[in-house]
């Protein structure tokens, strides 16, 4: 079966503009969570969403925003971006709510 | 409350040893405690998890004990290997009603480093 994939691997962009980037969850998996990785804070949840609703939102401004769709693939977007954007951002997919969560390879963003 | 704190920072042994990696949390709602193995350029990969109901786990190689009082936990890695090498994070998740199970709150994580 295969993992959970994300698109695009590495993106460079400039203070100011915005970016999606793509979620897709392993096979069947109806949960997914986005998170962000930086040597500064370490990894801090983002979002989850299940059956297209979102469950559950952390502590980040209101230029992140998320979706997901029908068949459970997800994209996250962040507008007017800032140099702190640069991350690493992870998403993760579970069966179902709370069960284990697999990450996928994360889209590393840098904003220059 | 909802904080993870994860020690140590980092982390050398030599192959065959046996490092012990520890995480201590506040929020008494918290009752899945996962722990994941990431390799640099890659995602964290879960290792293994501990619900409060047991006080160890082992799976393989990799043991957690939980100590529920204490609200700790740690992880074990017996007869550790150069390709354990890596940065582990502890992590928890739960909350009244189920209501945070999705969210997962990270230790800052152990830089591991196995010497041949």
């Amino acid at each position: 079966k295969a993992g959970v994939t994300q698109t695009p691997r590495y993106l460079i962009k400039t203070r100011g503009q915005q970016v999606t980037l793509s979620c897709s969850p392993i096979s069947g998996h109806r949960s997914v969570s986005w998170y962000q990785q930086t040597p500064g804070q370490g990894l801090q949840f983002l979002f989850e969403y299940f059956s297209e609703t979102q469950r559950n939102k952390g502590n980040f401004p209101g230029r992140f925003s998320g979706r997901q769709f029908s068949n459970s693939r997800s994209e996250m977007n962040v507008s007017t971006l800032e140099l702190g954007d640069s991350a690493l951002y992870l998403c993760a997919s579970s069966l179902e709510v709370g069960e284990t969560q697999y990450f996928g390879p994360g889209t590393r963003l840098l904003v220059l | 409350q909802q904080q993870v704190k994860q020690s140590p920072q980092s982390l050398i042994v030599q192959k065959g040893g046996i490092p012990i990696i520890n995480c201590a949390y506040e929020n008494t709602a918290f009752d899945y405690f996962p722990w994941y193995q990431q390799f640099p350029g890659k995602g964290p990969a879960l290792l293994i998890a501990i619900r409060p109901d047991v006080s160890e786990k082992k799976e393989g190689r990799f043991t957690i004990s939980f100590n529920k009082s204490a609200k700790q936990f740690s992880l074990h890695i017996m007869d550790s290997q150069p390709g354990d090498s890596a940065t582990y994070f502890c992590a928890a998740s739960g909350g009244a009603g189920g209501t945070s199970y999705g969210k997962l709150t990270f230790g800052q994580g152990t830089i591991l480093t196995v010497h041949p």
